[in-house]
């Protein structure tokens, strides 16, 4: 069954602290997304990968970075949280394969209550 | 302006009968995929259907079918004799560009509610 872990999925810290949140897929996937849902607002995109050690910015990048060392691992990274990052974080993995509708596959979610 | 827009928050369905939920995209891109996800309460997104932009027939999955009315940028979600499993979270989702690799831009989503 393939799938897409997402390390924690509820967290709670304290303003000003470093976040690391981790996800990992077994699929193979070359390509790799976080997300932030907040109600009625869908889902943001804040960053993504398109391989190893590669990155773009998504529509609201401000406040995170992420990382991508190895192809099936991709950490989003609060380098400071603050309240306003209080949210749920989804993560999510698709091939760019020929073959496929390059369809995303999520993980469970991870949701961060910043106090 | 809005890539994508969902203008329904909440629908209500009796068990049974199909429902439509609605969708609509900007995009000056000739090429892109439309796609229908799938969220329930335990908050995991599922994929369920997808339509890309040179596709003649609409497509369909099993209950699901996407009607794809390119002219008027609509893709309306169509779910048949619904279930009591189909109460979850909608959204619909555009991919622009000819490759699948690219990024998803979603909608804001829609509370579907079947009753029994």
């Amino acid at each position: 069954d393939v799938k897409v872990t997402q390390s924690s999925r509820y967290l709670v810290k304290r303003t000003g602290e470093k976040v690391f949140l981790e996800c990992v897929q077994d699929m193979d996937h070359e390509n790799m997304f976080w997300y932030r849902q907040d109600p009625g607002l869908g889902l943001r995109l804040i960053y993504f990968s398109y391989d190893v050690k590669m990155k773009e910015k998504g529509d609201i990048p401000e406040g995170y970075s992420v990382s991508r060392e190895k192809k099936e691992r991709f950490s989003l990274i609060l380098e400071s949280a603050s309240t306003n990052q209080t949210s749920m974080y989804l993560c999510a993995s698709s091939s760019p394969g020929q073959v496929t509708t390059g369809e995303l596959f999520f993980g469970e979610g991870s949701r961060l209550t910043v106090l | 302006a809005q890539k994508i827009t969902q203008t329904q928050p909440g629908m209500f369905v009796q068990e049974k009968e199909a429902v439509t939920l609605d969708c609509t995209y900007d995009t000056s891109d000739p090429s892109y995929g439309l796609f229908w996800y799938k969220q329930p309460s335990s908050g995991e997104m599922i994929f369920l259907i997808y339509q890309g932009s040179y596709d003649q027939q609409n497509a369909t999955e099993g209950r699901y079918s996407l009607n794809f009315q390119k002219a008027r940028k609509s893709a309306n979600l169509v779910i048949s004799a619904s279930q009591l499993g189909d109460s979850a979270m909608y959204f619909c989702a555009m991919r622009e560009g000819d490759t699948n690799a690219g990024k998803s831009t979603f909608g804001d989503g829609t509370t579907l509610t079947v009753k029994p």
